[in-house]
């Protein structure tokens, strides 16, 4: 089955700590994406990568960082300089860049908890 | 700049009833509008798209969206509710340049038996 996987499904972090989290993806995309939701709010774009060692920041990139070593990987850390950590974060991935529109599929997400 | 606003953050039907999810959009140049749906715990699921085409989107489920440029205004709908369309909804904009989306904040519906 093609498709993009996360994991943890649930993490959970002590201040002061970074935290890893994966996302693979089987789709042969070139793109993807991390997203930050909170409740009451939209999806923030944190990172993205439009081809293998490239990334760029998106709209909430403080205290988090990514790489982008293979195609069908794109993990994120957060840092311990991120004050509010506490969200569900989102993986997506999509076609080749370039043209108008790829749809981006959505992994099933990592519920991060901060204690 | 690019924004999405979903009028309602809650909406509750009955089910068997219409659902009318609003959205209105902000952009400089004709947009991509998408609605996706998320179940709790889950990721995201598109459910339609307008790219230019057709003015009356037709999507997965039963759903579909009219694009409304004199309005503009994206709004779901659904003849008919079913208890399993429980979930919040996204209207999202498509900003151009390197595939990124701009997110509304979501409306969350509820059905009642």
């Amino acid at each position: 089955d093609g498709g993009i996987t996360q994991s943890p499904k649930y993490l959970f972090r002590k201040e002061g700590q970074n935290v890893t989290l994966s996302c693979e993806q089987n789709l042969n995309h070139d793109a993807m994406y991390w997203y930050r939701q909170d409740p009451g709010q939209g999806l923030r774009l944190i990172y993205y990568s439009q081809i293998v060692n490239d990334f760029q920041k998106g709209d909430i990139a403080e205290g988090y960082s990514v790489s982008r070593e293979k195609k069908e990987s794109f993990p994120l850390t957060v840092t311990s300089a991120q004050k509010n950590p506490t969200a569900f974060y989102l993986c997506a991935s999509s076609g080749p860049s370039g043209v108008s529109y790829n749809e981006q599929f959505f992994g099933p997400g990592t519920r991060l908890t901060v204690l | 700049a690019q924004s999405v606003t979903q009028l309602d953050s809650h909406v509750s039907v009955s089910e068997g009833t219409p659902v009318l999810l609003r959205c209105n959009y902000s952009s400089s140049y004709s947009p991509s509008l998408f609605w996706y749906v998320q179940h709790p715990n889950k990721g995201l699921q598109l459910l339609l798209k307008y790219t230019s085409a057709a003015t009356l989107v037709k999507g997965i489920n039963g759903f579909e969206a009219e694009f409304k440029k004199s309005e503009t205004s994206f709004h779901l709908t659904k003849p008919s509710a079913h208890m399993s369309d429980a979930a919040e909804y996204f209207c999202v904009v498509f900003s151009g340049g390197y595939n990124k989306l701009i997110f509304g904040a979501g409306t969350r519906l509820a059905v009642h038996p």
